[in-house]
């Protein structure tokens, strides 16, 4: 049973950056996509994007672009996406979930949705 | 970009009771890729059904999803106190972004 394990809490000052990884234990995550998830305290979740590690193709929500780098490292089943010019409306705890899935020249999608999900990360941007 | 609108927004039921929540996309899209999220209270959220109606491993009969054109539902029959939670639904079949409902909170009486 692949499990999702995310890095620890963060404390970021407003303008840097943060990387959150999310380790696949159990099984290579070679034909699944890693999304990321936001949610801001009190609120709904935010898809901010996502990776198939199979071919790399990255999809990213527009109000993240230029923003956020996802990428993995296929010998070590990890999973990373790196946020920058962090502002304190990006305090929320972000979470990585996986499915099994599968590409097209553009994007990638899932075919049975994400069915695995990481324990969240809590990203607090705070001067 | 496919927008969900989920209602309603809370949803107040004693056990035993059926529950029905609704969620509508703002264009249609192919293939029924919608799933429906569990998410209790300082948890991650859990995969309850994809493809429109299929259960995800270990989720209970009791949990049924359904379509018509622009409309899903989810249908919780049986209602028991561990159902209490924030329901969302996502598309996750059409182009990126994989956008979520808004989400509908189900209260236990």
């Amino acid at each position: 049973q692949v499990q999702l394990v995310q890095s620890g809490a963060e404390v970021k000052k407003p303008g840097s950056s943060v990387k959150v990884s999310c380790k696949s234990s159990g099984g290579s995550f070679r034909n699944y996509a890693i999304s990321w998830v936001r949610q801001a305290p009190g609120q709904g979740l935010e898809w901010v994007g996502g990776i198939i590690p199979m071919d790399g193709t990255t999809n990213y929500a527009q109000n993240f672009q230029g923003r956020v780098t996802m990428t993995t490292d296929e010998f070590t089943n990890t999973a990373y996406m790196e946020l920058s010019s962090l502002r304190s409306d990006d305090t929320a705890v972000y979470y990585c979930a996986s499915g099994d899935a599968s590409s097209t020249s553009r994007y990638f999608y899932y075919y049975h949705g994400m069915d695995v999900w990481g324990q969240g990360t809590t990203v607090t941007v705070s001067s | 970009e496919i927008v969900l609108t989920q209602s309603p927004g809370t949803l107040s039921l004693s056990p035993g009771e059926r529950a029905t929540l609704s969620c509508r996309a703002s264009q249609t899209f192919s293939s029924g890729y919608l799933a429906w999220y569990q998410q209790r209270p300082g948890q991650a959220p859990r995969l309850l059904i994809y493809s429109t109606s299929g259960r995800a491993a270990g989720i209970p009969e009791r949990f049924s999803g359904s379509r018509s054109g622009t409309d899903f539902t989810l249908t919780i029959s049986g209602l028991e106190p561990k159902d209490s939670a924030v329901y969302y639904c996502q598309q996750y079949g059409a182009s990126p972004p994989y956008t979520f409902g808004q989400g509908t909170k189900l209260e236990i009486k």
